[in-house]
This record gives structure tokens, sequence and C-alpha cells, in this order.
């Protein structure tokens, strides 16, 4: 079973268009993360959700809103597709408080085109 | 956030122990070191963590430098699959923001 998984895997679309990517985990973790990696491999959080709440939103744009149904899913939406945007996005999750480790999705490669 | 130095790559044998350092000169009483790596195509994946004591785990040991300025990772039997960029991270807890930096690629030869 996938700890953390992600969909699409990859997602290729046109400038413009605005797409969703979901993550899922099944660690009965409270705390759900959205990280970006750009093609210089730098990788920067974006957002964190606890117990379906947001508690860190870095500087991102407006057109990126994310989204937690429940505790054991954060959805990213962007709106308005730019080629800045093009990454590899990966979700993560963890337990709340204390020293747990974060556990990653396998990510998901946006191209913008 | 508490800045770390690593050096940009690094190269092993297979089944050769393996030393990662870590300079971190600005740490707080606090801030706990943690280790997360990422092998190609993949998401990072947690390695250990530690405060002050030594720690050693099944995938790896740490080793902190007395005044905590300075960490070392020690894979002690390399394999291909540690192939990896490593990734040294300042926090209070892992439960809030991890802030990446350049990390070390270590390449593992056969």
């Amino acid at each position: 079973d996938t700890a953390v998984s992600q969909t699409p895997k990859y997602l290729v679309t046109q400038m413009g268009n605005d797409k969703s990517i979901k993550c899922e985990q099944n660690l009965g973790h409270d705390t759900m993360y959205w990280y970006k990696q750009d093609s210089k491999k730098f990788l920067k959080i974006m957002f964190s959700y606890n117990n379906k709440e947001l508690i860190i939103n870095e500087t991102v744009p407006n057109r990126f809103s994310p989204k937690s149904p429940d505790k054991a899913h954060l959805n990213l939406h962007i709106n308005s597709l730019e080629l800045g945007d093009s990454a590899v996005y990966f979700c993560a999750s963890t337990l709340a408080g204390g020293l747990n480790e974060q556990f990653f999705g396998p990510g998901t490669r946006l191209t913008v085109l | 956030d508490a800045k770390t130095t690593q050096p940009n790559s690094m190269e092993s044998n297979e089944e050769e122990p393996v030393h990662l350092p870590c300079n971190h000169s600005t740490i707080s009483g606090t801030d706990y070191i943690h280790w997360y790596r990422q092998l190609p195509s993949q998401g990072p994946e947690y390695v250990i963590h530690g405060l002050t004591s030594n720690v050693n785990n099944r995938m790896a040991s740490l080793a902190i430098a007395e005044d905590r300025k300075s960490s070392t990772l020690i894979l002690h039997r390399a394999t291909l699959r540690d192939a990896a960029v490593y990734y040294c991270i300042l926090d209070v807890t892992s439960g809030s923001r991890l802030t990446f930096g350049e990390g070390t690629q270590l390449t593992v030869n056969p």
C-alpha cells in the first residue's frame, strides 16, 4: 500500500488552463504539505494543513489554492497556469507535534506549454 | 531559519563507508538536525535526526559535533541504491516546515 499517493504522475497542459493535483495519505497523519521542486532542483514548501486548516502559506501566488476535504486528502488547484509553474510538486504528510518524519509522495511533474 | 552548508557532490565506492558533512554554525539550542535524501525521480525520504547525541538507525548514523556547529551523516556500507541527493536540515520540529538547501549529490561507484 502506498503511504502517500499523488495523481496524476505527469500533467502536460497549455498556459492559461486550470488544473488540479490530488494527494492522499493512508498513514493517519493530521498534517499535510505541498512542496514545489523547480528545474534547478530546489525544493520549497508552499502550504501546510493541519486537521484541514491552513497553517503555513509561503509566498505563493493566489492562483494556487489548496483544499483539504478531510485529514487524509490535500488537493492543489492551480488557475491560469503559467510557464513558470512547470515543476515537480510533492505532497507530504506527518503527525503534528514532536519530531515526526515527513513522508513524501512520488511527485507530480507539471509541464506548462 | 539557521543555514546549513554541504558540499555539492561526493563520490564513494560500493561497500565502503561514506561520511557526508554538514556545517551549521548558526544553529540554535532548540534546532534539531534532520537528514533526508532524494533518490532519482522520487520524493525525499527521511534518513535520521538528532539533537546533541550521536544517533544510529537501520539506515545510517549521525555524528554531531560537541559544539553542534557541524554534523556528519555516516552510511556504513554504501550501495548503488544510496546514490541520491542528501539534505541536511535544521528545524525545531519536523512537524513544522522543512527548508531544503542544495544538498550533496552522492555518487556511488560499483
